[in-house]
């Protein structure tokens, strides 16, 4: 499959406290995003990592990528009720115009 | 600016007919995605548009076809449609096919197979 893997397919956690996901993929890529989905809505772009950077921030947002593990990570500090949704990771791989989701990592923050 | 937008919001067909759905991207973006995400699962790529031709396809059969338009707008259609068929399609443009970037995403077409 060209999907990446979202770990853990769910988090809780308590408003404040940091929230960590990881994605693993399968190939060489282009580059690596997150996006965030509410409750069935549509996908809004969090924030994009080269193949060739190795951290990025936004905000609270840092993204990790480990291209020799073929990984990254979505760290979202100070977490908020507000962030509660579904977070994705997508590759761009290399050769590729098109991005593949992972599964997903579904966060609820409680208040 | 207005964002991708998508029609029908929800559409409800019975097993064996066809869906048509509809999206139209932001003004100046010529790369239209479609993505199929079934309930609690991952989005699965379908199809790309570029420059009214299709650039690439996912694992779908041929019943999943698509095109997009001279005003750069895709439509996508489903032919004898399956339960399993029942999903959120999500349609997404981006700028240019040079490298991906960004995808700017529609608010989906929710389609249920009875």
């Amino acid at each position: 499959s060209q999907q990446g893997e979202e770990d853990p397919q769910a988090l809780s956690i308590q408003e404040g406290e940091n929230a960590t996901m990881n994605c693993s993929y399968k190939t060489s890529i282009n580059n690596l995003q997150w996006y965030r989905q509410n409750s069935g809505r549509g996908l809004v772009h969090l924030i994009l990592i080269r193949s060739n950077e190795r951290e990025k921030h936004s905000g609270r947002l840092r993204v990790t990528l480990d291209t020799s593990k073929k990984s990254s990570s979505l760290l979202i500090t100070a977490s908020r009720a507000a962030d509660t949704a579904s977070y994705f990771c997508a590759t761009e791989e290399t050769g590729a115009n098109n991005l593949f989701f992972g599964t997903g990592t579904r966060l609820t923050v409680i208040p | 600016e207005a964002g991708v937008t998508q029609s029908p919001t929800h559409l409800i067909k019975t097993r064996g007919q066809q869906a048509t759905l509809r999206c139209s991207p932001i003004s100046g973006h010529t790369s239209v995605y479609w993505y199929q995400q079934a309930l609690g699962l991952g989005l699965q790529f379908l199809l790309w548009y570029d420059e009214g031709e299709e650039r690439n396809r996912g694992n779908f059969p041929p019943r999943f076809s698509g095109r997009q338009f001279p005003n750069y707008s895709s439509e996508l259609n489903v032919n004898a449609l399956e339960l399993e068929d029942s999903a959120l399609y999500l349609c997404a443009s981006s700028p240019t096919r040079a490298n991906t970037g960004e995808l700017f995403f529609g608010e989906g077409s929710r389609l249920t197979v009875l």
